[in-house]
């Protein structure tokens, strides 16, 4: 257990209407990241950041935006959510173990837009 | 540009040995990770190659060569609990690790 929770679990919400998901840590790792999990795409990089206020793009970042004020805590945000982004979201952290580079994946959050 | 490939679905039987290959195009490659991941669940951590060669943890083995862009997982003395879907992730040098994940394999035991 990476100490890693993802809140909701579970979200139904209409198209058009803003959604924030957040990723919570208890390790205080710096490197924290944000998926999205489709059937037949495999896990695609949405965001990640690499310290408090140091956010970059992933893959797929265009509908999405991140905050991170507080080395636990890293928010993803729909700010205007639309049926494409129906997915199961992981967040993930980076423990930056010397000789093994790893992450250690929260739960997951499955989104509904209607 | 990057391109990942590895099988979409892999059969089979329980007690058996079976490899999952892992080739990519990825300019300025560093290593290699895999994943497991099972129906509902989140990914986890299985192996790690930083180096050429092999790394072996108990039943699951994983071989990079890095200068034929290759690697696999090897899972021996398969058992049930083994049916799930296999991530390969190369990643980039750098400070950041970033992987690129595949569409993953899936792997069926059957008794």
């Amino acid at each position: 257990d990476a100490g890693i929770t993802q809140s909701p679990r579970h979200k139904v919400t209409e198209t058009g209407t803003p959604v924030t998901l957040r990723c919570h840590q208890t390790e205080n790792h710096r490197y924290m990241y944000w998926y999205r999990q489709d059937p037949g795409h495999g896990l695609r990089l949405i965001h990640y950041s690499y310290g408090v206020k140091d956010t970059d793009k992933g893959e797929v970042s265009d509908g999405y935006s991140v905050s991170r004020s507080k080395t636990e805590d890293f928010l993803l945000t729909l700010e205007s959510a639309t049926s494409s982004q129906t997915s199961v979201y992981f967040c993930a952290i980076r423990p930056g173990l010397a000789d093994q580079e790893t992450q250690y994946f929260g739960p997951g959050t499955r989104l509904l837009v209607l | 540009g990057q391109s990942l490939e590895q099988p979409s679905e892999v059969t089979a039987v329980e007690g058996a040995i079976v490899q999952i290959n892992c080739t990519y195009q990825t300019s300025g490659f560093y290593g290699l990770s895999w994943y497991q991941q099972h129906d509902g669940g989140a990914p986890t951590f299985l192996s790690y190659n930083g180096l050429d060669g092999l790394e072996e943890t108990g039943r699951f083995s994983s071989f990079l060569s890095r200068s034929d862009s290759y690697g696999y997982l090897l899972l021996q003395e398969l058992q049930m609990k083994d049916s799930a879907s296999y991530f390969c992730a190369p990643f980039p040098p750098g400070g950041s690790y970033i992987p690129t994940f595949g569409r993953g394999t899936s792997l069926i035991v059957h008794p």
